[in-house]
């Protein structure tokens, strides 16, 4: 158990509509970030938060955005959802923000399946 | 730009057997390199991670790397399988921007009774 807790741990949907995915990260770290795992793309970053503000960005499409709230926890609000949205997202944590050098631990990840 | 190269995309080894993951990165300066490990409906665990100091890193699991600069390979090895270390296995890079992990595609590891 990495200490990061996801919910939900499944999700099934239909095309246009909306999720919230959540996020608790460990007790004591402030970074968070998003991963997206599909077959063809593999396993991708979406976006960081570092301590309530976004700090980093990566192929994240413009229907999908994310928070991090003052307690810490975040979400990640996917919108328009498609067919190719079907992935298994994952959230990690860190305890800063040195970067690359700092060991991230994942969450058992959210399977959205979009119908 | 900075990527990571797993050559294998499926390995098969018999039980009792050494195994050998292959990872190649593509990165500037000394990077900072992982490797997890993913089992079926699991997350990704930390096996073991290099920094700096000792090229060759003991992780969990019985698990070990080594960081080899001149050949930009931080490959995983096991000296004996266990049917339980059947699962997939990541391999990724620390980018020198922000936090983010630059992940591999990955290597199926399966255990041959």
């Amino acid at each position: 158990d990495s200490g990061v807790t996801q919910t939900p741990k499944h999700l099934i949907t239909a095309t246009g509509q909306r999720v919230t995915l959540r996020c608790s990260p460990r007790s004591g770290d402030l970074s968070v970030y998003w991963y997206q795992q599909s077959l063809d793309q593999g396993l991708q970053f979406l976006i960081q938060y570092y301590n309530g503000e976004e700090r980093a960005k990566g192929n994240i499409l413009e229907r999908f955005s994310a928070q991090q709230f003052p307690d810490l926890h975040s979400e990640l609000n996917l919108s328009s959802l498609e067919l190719g949205d079907s992935a298994l997202y994952f959230c990690a944590s860190s305890p800063g923000l040195a970067g690359g050098g700092e060991t991230q631990y994942f969450g058992p990840g959210t399977r959205l399946l979009v119908l | 730009a900075q990527s990571v190269t797993q050559p294998d995309i499926h390995i098969t080894v018999s039980e009792g057997a050494s195994l050998e993951l292959r990872c190649n990165y593509s990165y500037g300066a000394t990077p900072y390199l992982f490797w997890y490990v993913q089992s079926p409906g699991q997350g990704l665990q930390l096996l073991l991670k290099y920094f700096s100091g000792d090229t060759l890193v003991q992780g969990i699991k019985g698990f070990e790397a080594e960081f080899k600069r001149s050949q930009s390979s931080f490959n995983l090895r096991k000296p004996s399988v266990h049917w339980s270390d059947a699962a997939e296995y990541f391999c990724a890079v620390g980018a020198s921007q922000g936090g983010k992990l630059i992940f591999g595609q990955g290597t199926e590891l399966s255990v041959k009774p």
